[in-house]
C-alpha cells in the first residue's frame, strides 16, 4: 500500500540558508500535518492543513511558511535556518480531521544546519 | 489540550505481555484514546484507537477504564522489535482544532532478550 513519502530524506543546509522540505501524502488523505523533532526530543505540531486550507498552528516559527496544494502533497519552506532547527521532520497524513481516524506517517527528513 | 501522563520507561522480557499504563483525568467525553509507537530513526506509527470500549486488532489491545481516566495498551507477546516509544494521545473537538494529534512524554519501552 502506498505510504506517505517525504523528500529529500537528508538535507544539509548552511545557517541563513532556506529550505523546502515536501509531503506527498497517502491517495485521497486530505488532511496533512507537520511535526519537528529535534534530538531526544518528542515530535512537535507544527502546522495542519484540511483541503489545501491552513486548519491549525502549532509552535511553527515565523520563519517557516507551508502550504498544501491542489494535488494535496504540502511543502513547508524554512527560511533563515539557524543551528537549532537541526532535527527531523516528520509529516503525517489522514482522511479527514475527525479525531476517530488514524494518521500515516512518512520516514521522515533529516535537516542538519551548519 | 487534554494532558496525558505515562511512565518514562518499562521493561520486559521477550515474549511476555506488556502492559503499558496511561493516565488521562482531564478527557472530555468526545476525546479519542489514540496510541502511536516510535521505533528508533523511523516515524511514529499508528497502534490502536479507541474511545469507550475496549478494542482489539492485530498489533495490541486497548483496554479503556469505565470512568476514561485511564488506559492500558497491552501488547500480547513482545518482541524484540516491540521496543520503541509508545504514545498515548488524546485526540478531539477543541475548536477549530479539530483532531491534531500532539505528543506528549511517552514511554519507552525496552524488550529483554
Amino acid at each position: 500500500a502506498a505510504g506517505v513519502i517525504q523528500s529529500p530524506r537528508h538535507l544539509i543546509k548552511e545557517k541563513r540558508e532556506t529550505a523546502t522540505l515536501k509531503c506527498y501524502p497517502i491517495p485521497r488523505h486530505d488532511t496533512v500535518y507537520w511535526y519537528q523533532q529535534g534530538p531526544g526530543q518528542d515530535p512537535q505540531f507544527l502546522i495542519s492543513f484540511y483541503e489545501k486550507m491552513q486548519s491549525d498552528k502549532g509552535s511553527i516559527p515565523d520563519r517557516f511558511s507551508a502550504q498544501q496544494f491542489s494535488d494535496y502533497h504540502s511543502e513547508l519552506n524554512m527560511s533563515s535556518l539557524e543551528l537549532g532547527d537541526s532535527a527531523l521532520y516528520f509529516c503525517a497524513s489522514s482522511l479527514m480531521r475527525t479525531p476517530n481516524t488514524e494518521a500515516f506517517f512518512g520516514q521522515g527528513t533529516r535537516l542538519t544546519v551548519v | 489540550d487534554a494532558k496525558t501522563t505515562q511512565p518514562n520507561s518499562m521493561e520486559s522480557n521477550e515474549e511476555e505481555p506488556v502492559h503499558l499504563p496511561c493516565n488521562h483525568s482531564t478527557i472530555s467525553g468526545t476525546d479519542y484514546i489514540h496510541w502511536y509507537r516510535q521505533l528508533p530513526s523511523q516515524g511514529p506509527e499508528y497502534v490502536i484507537h479507541g474511545l469507550t470500549s475496549n478494542v482489539n486488532n492485530r498489533m495490541a489491545s486497548l483496554a479503556i477504564a469505565e470512568d476514561r481516566k485511564s488506559s492500558t495498551l497491552i501488547l500480547h507477546r513482545a518482541t524484540l522489535r516491540d521496543a520503541a516509544v509508545y504514545y498515548c494521545i488524546l485526540r478531539g473537538y477543541y475548536g477549530g482544532s479539530q483532531g491534531n494529534l500532539i505528543f506528549g512524554k511517552g514511554t519507552k519501552l525496552s524488550v529483554k532478550p
